[in-house]
């Protein structure tokens, strides 16, 4: 069955670099584009972007910054997320989550999230 | 950016109640309109897609409506699995969602 599976959880200062993954597996990886998902603690869900994963081109939303980079390696089939110069309310659970045919912004499997703590 | 609201934030129910929580948009969005499901500390589940269709594997109780601004999902005899937050998705540009309803006891 379609499988998302994220890297686990990351602990780490102000000002470092994180890159998260979300491995996928039970369907064409090229085949559907792949959103990220925000969510601070106690709070709603923001969409981050999305990658087409058959051209590698991402799409980020209005008002994220040039800190965050969306990924692939397709011989893996894994989307990764990168961030830089973390700052404190980057603190978030991270979801990777598949778009169906036809479109984009419906996620239909999503993965299980990556939680990242960002503390001095 | 397209603004989506929903009401109630929160409500309590009873098992076997009829709930209804509503979210707008702040333009129209045709039926560009998805319902996610959430327990504490998992991943959203989408329920319905496209404002009114269920998703395969979703349970009948659960229904949507709506097009244009205003869009309504209702459970029509509440579970104890259906505990939950629950958000609207609008799908029609640069997605956002709203900002939860909480379904307790």
């Amino acid at each position: 069955q379609v499988q998302l599976v994220q890297s686990g959880s990351e602990l780490k200062k102000p000002g470092a670099s994180v890159k998260l993954s979300c491995k996928t597996s039970g369907y064409t990886f090229a085949s559907y584009g792949m959103n990220w998902v925000r969510q601070a603690p106690g709070q709603g869900l923001e969409w981050m972007g999305w990658i087409n994963t058959n051209t590698g081109s991402p799409t980020y939303a209005q008002g994220l910054t040039g800190r965050f980079v969306f990924s692939l390696d397709t011989s893996v089939s894994t989307a990764y997320l990168q961030i830089s110069s973390l700052k404190t309310e980057d603190t978030a659970v991270y979801y990777c989550a598949k778009s169906v045919a036809g479109n984009i912004y419906k996620m239909d499997v999503w993965g299980k999230g990556t939680t990242v703590t960002i503390s001095s | 950016d397209i603004q989506m609201t929903q009401s109630p934030s929160s409500l309590s129910a009873s098992v076997g109640d009829r709930v209804t929580i509503t979210c707008r948009a702040s333009q129209t969005i045709s039926t560009d309109l998805n319902w996610y499901q959430q327990k504490p500390g998992k991943a959203p589940k989408v329920l319905i897609y496209a404002a009114s269709n269920l998703q395969s594997g979703v349970p009948s109780r659960f229904s949507g409506s709506g097009s244009g601004t205003d869009f309504t999902l209702t459970i029509s005899s509440l579970q104890p699995e259906d505990f939950a937050t629950y958000y609207c998705q609008q799908s029609y540009s640069g997605p956002t969602f709203g900002p939860g309803t909480k379904v307790d006891i």
